[in-house]
């Protein structure tokens, strides 16, 4: 059974460094992996999308990089703004049919001015 | 990209009684799911939702509690029957394309169960 975790829970940084968000999963045998951004109370907005086949996404500020054989994804978000603030969560697709998803914990980021 | 609508958005409910959640989507769509999640918790698949047929749910959801229809490929609703302070959750409607694309979330729909 996959199981995603996310590490660290919570992150507090000041405006303007540099995030690393931490995303492990247990069985590589995976077919993409999704990183979303989620504001308090709502929905999913979906960032970045990597394939099995691919290392690394980028998207503006955005940079996702993939290690499938290590089990293993990072999130880096580069001069953090106060708008960056929400709960990042990664999600993995599993190589068998269908798109279900499995969802690790999320890390919740705060970016303080 | 798909745009997808919940409503409500929110509702407070009684326990015992059962809540009716819908699912639009602006295209048609091949696979439409269910997410629950709890409060500090992350997300939860409780069942895809099969356009004509029944929907296949996840070991620890049954039809009998979370009855789905999906009468076409745009359309899906959720219902929560019987509620307790439990099923209070945020419940989250998503949609995929088949191959690897990207899956889209709803806005959720926030239910407290008094």
């Amino acid at each position: 059974k996959q199981e995603v975790t996310q590490i660290p829970a919570a992150l507090s940084v000041p405006e303007g460094e540099n995030l690393v968000l931490n995303c492990s999963f247990t069985d590589s045998a995976i077919y993409n992996l999704q990183w979303f951004r989620q504001d308090p109370g709502k929905g999913l907005t979906s960032l970045l999308l990597i394939q099995s086949s691919q290392r690394e996404q980028t998207s503006g500020r955005l940079n996702a990089s993939l290690d499938k054989s290590s089990g293993r994804s990072t999130l880096y978000i580069a001069a953090s703004q106060p708008g960056d603030s929400a709960t990042y969560l990664c999600a993995v697709r599993p190589a068998a049919a269908g798109n279900k998803l499995t969802f690790g914990g999320g890390t919740r980021v705060l970016v303080k001015p | 990209s798909a745009v997808i609508s919940q409503k409500p958005s929110r509702d407070i409910c009684q326990r015992g009684t059962s809540l009716t959640i819908q699912c639009q989507v602006d295209s048609q769509v091949t696979m439409m799911f269910w997410y629950r999640q709890q409060p500090g918790q992350s997300l939860t698949l409780i069942a895809t939702a099969n356009q004509g047929s029944e929907a296949t749910y996840e070991s620890g959801f049954v039809i009998d509690k979370f009855p789905i229809s999906r009468p076409n490929l745009t359309f899906s609703t959720l219902t929560v029957s019987n509620m307790s302070p439990e099923d209070s959750s945020i419940y989250l409607c998503s949609v995929g394309t088949g191959g690897a694309d990207t899956q889209y979330f709803g806005p959720g729909t926030r239910l407290t169960v008094l």
